[in-house]
């Protein structure tokens, strides 16, 4: 059964600041991982997404990495602001569905 | 393109009462997935639709079905409801054939709230 965890849980930074958001998972017998952002109250929006046969991918000030065989990924948030702030989750993708982890909460602070 | 929709966007219940919650998927994608968002549990994933067929369910009782129609659209029917029902519904399309998932795309989700 998959498990997905990330960590940390919470993390709070002032803006300008580079970050790291991992995210680790049990079974790497998966088709991709897949990055989201979750303002509160509202649905999930898609950042990134890597193929199980890619290392990384990257959209703009955001870079994820993937690394199978130790069952891990990282999301990499370059020059944080304060529009970044949200709830950041990951999933790994099983055939016909999504196992999350339990996120982590980001505050940019100006 | 438009976006994955939801109907309604909140509701109230009350215990015993049941539910039926409505996703209309982006056009063209014909796999809809729904998931179960509380505090406690997180996203869970609840089942799996394409082309009218259920492919896949998550670990939830047989009061949570679903349903999809020949233009993807998909409902989702909760019964005799309890108050652990309490969540955000969301809702997810993907182009997702035969061969394995592609990406998936979320709409803004219901919330429904069990009294």
């Amino acid at each position: 059964k998959q498990e997905v965890t990330q960590i940390p849980a919470a993390l709070s930074v002032p803006e300008g600041e580079n970050l790291v958001l991992n995210c680790s998972f049990t079974d790497s017998a998966i088709y991709n991982l897949q990055w989201f952002r979750q303002d509160p109250g509202k649905g999930l929006t898609s950042l990134l997404l890597i193929q199980s046969s890619q290392r990384e991918q990257t959209s703009g000030r955001l870079n994820a990495s993937l690394d199978k065989s130790s069952g891990r990924s990282t999301l990499y948030i370059a020059a944080s602001q304060p529009g970044d702030s949200a709830t950041y989750l990951c999933a790994a993708a099983g055939f016909q569905k999504l196992v999350f982890g339990t996120g982590t909460r980001l505050l940019v602070s100006p | 393109k438009a976006g994955v929709t939801q109907t309604p966007r909140y509701l109230i219940k009350t215990r015993g009462q049941q539910v039926t919650l409505s996703c209309s998927p982006i056009s063209g994608h014909r796999s809809v997935s729904w998931y179960q968002q509380t505090p406690g549990q997180g996203l869970q994933f609840l089942f799996e639709y394409f082309s009218e067929t259920q492919r896949n369910k998550g670990n939830f009782p047989g009061r949570f079905s679903g349903r999809q129609f020949s233009n993807s659209r998909s409902e989702m029917n909760v019964s005799t409801l309890e108050l652990g029902d309490s969540a955000l519904y969301l809702c997810a399309s993907s182009l997702a054939e035969a061969s394995g998932p592609y990406e998936q795309y979320f709409g803004p989700g219901t919330r429904l709230t069990v009294t």
